[in-house]
């Protein structure tokens, strides 16, 4: 069955680094999300991605985050200069029709 | 915001016995409902799907949507020790984009 991929799957970093959280989407869907879950709290919508570019984002998704789908394949979300806050497990989605949001493993982002 | 109300649990029940799960929503113009699975650290993996009002079964699972009460359920019968995980309820609004708004989720535990 196809899967979406995560990468890293545990990521570590300095409060004011720059992280860059990696996904290969399923090859034919045509849309794109990240969510992120911070522990004991509910999975929280990011960001969507549609026809290469943000078609929606949340409040959460400020000018320190970023995405792009450079070569087709693979889908980044970068955080620019890391907040303790943002210490939380990320999931990156992609969907084909109504239902078929599929979610990748997460990359638990910890930020000391 | 509190678009989507779900009691976190712990839920605890015999194998054997039927689980039921329920959320609340406020915002009438969601149309799609979903029932998630999360095993810890994991991403979450699609259950059930139901649009707009009306029941929908698949082996034990049995998901009804109630959009004139605005809210939803998941029934799991006889139920197994391999169903412990987490339940997370989803929804989203008619538009293309395709926004998930997620519940809490329900942590369940199904003891032998």
């Amino acid at each position: 069955e196809p899967e979406v991929t995560q990468t890293p799957s545990h990521q570590v970093t300095q409060m004011g680094q720059e992280v860059i959280l990696r996904c290969v989407p399923i090859s034919n869907h045509l849309y794109f999300y990240w969510y992120r879950q911070i522990l004991g709290q509910k999975v929280e919508f990011l960001v969507s991605f549609y026809n290469n570019e943000i078609s929606e984002k949340s409040e959460i998704f400020d000018d320190q985050f970023s995405v792009e789908r450079p070569d087709g394949s693979n889908f980044t979300l970068k955080i620019r200069s890391t907040k303790l806050e943002d210490s939380a497990m990320y999931f990156c989605a992609s969907r084909k029709g109504d239902y078929g949001y599929t979610f990748g493993s997460g990359t638990r982002l910890t930020v000391v | 915001q509190k678009e989507v109300e779900q009691d976190p649990g712990p839920l605890s029940v015999p194998e054997g016995a039927i689980v039921s799960l329920n959320c609340t929503y406020s915002n009438s113009a969601f149309q799609y409902f979903m029932w998630y699975r999360q095993y810890s650290r994991k991403g979450p993996e699609l259950l059930m799907y139901t649009y707009s009002s009306g029941n929908k079964e698949d082996g034990r699972f049995t998901a009804q949507v109630d959009k004139s009460s605005k809210y939803i359920s998941l029934f799991i019968r006889d139920s197994q020790p391999s169903d412990s995980a987490t339940y997370l309820c989803a929804m989203r609004r008619g538009s293309t984009l395709g926004r998930l708004y997620f519940g809490r989720g329900t942590q369940l535990t199904v003891w032998p």
